[in-house]
């Protein structure tokens, strides 16, 4: 079983709106866990660092939460844009444990 | 300006011939790490250097090697090919492995097996 779950597997969403992808994970204790955002054909890059004491960090229009009681984490994407079509993967750092990915394409 | 350069992007190989894959970084960074990563599947750590020191993941098969002549350059070298190792290899380099480092993975070398 995977350390990394996450949901859902692939999402459409209209230019401009909202959504959030949920990251569920094992890994414990840990101290770093980290989103990255990976366009097709390309090499992942570094969305969002946090640590076991950060509940939420955020990037431009991409906000990343953390309940470390419920061992959940959260991606929002704000007024969502076409390029911000991609993969998402969360990935718990200290045993570089990589979920999936939520597949995320935004239609104008 | 690319920071973690890989070639080629495409690789085309035959069954059971070696090939060598390539990543050179221009960030002086201390660690780089191999991944492999197949369709709709997580990136999974093949192998990492710090510095010189290689660090093998448990689950790489021997197949699977690597090199780093120095610290531009780290190589993947996939002595036997099969099937199954068409995928895409992702290269990544870290300043250190501490907490907060930030790891920069370059464009990946997408391998396919004949």
């Amino acid at each position: 079983k995977n350390q990394v779950e996450q949901s859902p597997q692939s999402l459409i969403i209209l230019e401009g709106k909202n959504c959030t992808l949920q990251c569920n994970y094992t890994v414990s204790p840990f101290s770093n866990l980290r989103w990255y955002k990976q366009d097709t054909g390309r090499g992942p890059v570094s969305l969002t660092i946090m640590t076991f004491s950060e509940n939420t960090k955020s990037n431009g229009r991409y906000t990343a939460t953390l309940d470390a009681d419920t061992k959940q984490s959260s991606l929002h994407i704000t007024a969502s844009q076409l390029s911000d079509s991609a993969s998402y993967i969360c990935v718990v750092w200290d045993r570089l444990a990589f979920g999936k990915g939520n597949q995320v394409v935004v239609i104008p | 300006d690319a920071m973690v350069i890989q070639n080629p992007r495409y690789q085309v190989t035959q069954f059971g011939k070696p090939v060598t894959l390539s990543c050179s970084q221009t960030l002086n960074h201390n660690v780089m790490y191999w991944y492999q990563q197949k369709s709709s599947q997580a990136p999974k750590l093949l192998f990492h250097y710090y510095d010189k020191d290689f660090n093998n993941e448990a689950d790489t098969p021997d197949n699977f090697q690597s090199r780093r002549p120095n610290t531009s350059f780290c190589f993947l070298d996939i002595r036997s090919p099969g099937l199954g190792d068409a995928a895409m290899y992702l290269c990544a380099t870290s300043r250190d492995q501490g907490l907060q480092e930030t790891q920069y993975f370059g464009p990946g070398t997408r391998l396919l097996v004949l």
